[in-house]
């Protein structure tokens, strides 16, 4: 009964390669994101959808695609990639808000994409 | 822009000894979340405990508990009893309240626990 899981869990291609990501959560959430922790175990945002629309587009190059065909799934594509790519990248859900005191709008994270560009 | 600072990048506990991990935030926000995230060697993040600024109270969960001074935006972690088990890195995140871009998580850059047996 996996929260949220993420295919493939590790991932080693070469440089100016195309892949994909996919990430599926059964929480019932309508909202989901994708992190990239780099090789100092920083945290950032990257994307997210609110009931397959984007409304989160940080600043990352535009070889990364996101795209949800609907709420429970958030694919990430990455064009051309780099050697600076490699990094472990994170699907999570939350609802996007929850009830005063009693929480509901926590982040649930899957288990990662290790993704390592040679 | 909110920032969060994790100021000891390593700390160290022996078994069944209290350690508490500091964390301090930048915001101009009267109402937002904070949160402690635990990532152990399997790379997992899991949620150890969240906060609502507009709560005096202290959050606790089980051996976790929160010191939460908004004044001073302070946000420190105390885990009583450490166990094996608690060895991790230990991140603190802060969210905004509101949606759109506001559900974004803001992480420090996180604390290494070891527990010595």
């Amino acid at each position: 009964d996996t929260a949220v899981s993420q295919t493939p869990k590790y991932l080693v291609t070469q440089m100016g390669n195309d892949k994909s990501i996919k990430c599926e959560q059964n929480l019932g959430h309508d909202t989901m994101y994708w992190y990239k922790q780099d090789s100092k175990k920083f945290l950032k945002i990257m994307f997210s959808y609110n009931n397959k629309e984007l409304i989160i587009n940080e600043t990352v190059p535009n070889r990364f695609s996101p795209k949800s065909p609907d709420k429970a799934h958030l694919n990430l594509h990455i064009n051309s990639l780099e050697l600076g790519d490699s990094a472990v990248y994170f699907c999570a859900s939350s609802h996007p808000w929850g009830v005063a005191g009693a929480g509901g709008y926590e982040q649930y994270f899957g288990p990662g994409t290790r993704l390592t560009v040679t | 822009a909110q920032t969060v600072t994790q100021s000891q990048p390593e700390m160290s506990v022996q078994e069944a000894e209290t350690v508490t991990l500091s964390c301090t935030y930048d915001t101009s926000e009267s109402d937002y979340y904070l949160f402690w995230y635990k990532q152990p060697p399997s790379r997992q993040m899991i949620l150890v405990i969240r906060q609502e600024a507009y709560k005096q109270q202290n959050a606790t969960e089980n051996r976790f508990s929160v010191n939460f001074q908004k004044a001073a935006k302070s946000f420190s972690l105390k885990i009583s009893d450490s166990q094996l088990g608690d060895a991790a890195m230990y991140f603190c995140a802060y969210r905004r309240l509101g949606g759109g871009s506001n559900y974004k998580l803001t992480f420090g850059k996180g604390t290494l626990l070891t527990v010595n047996p």
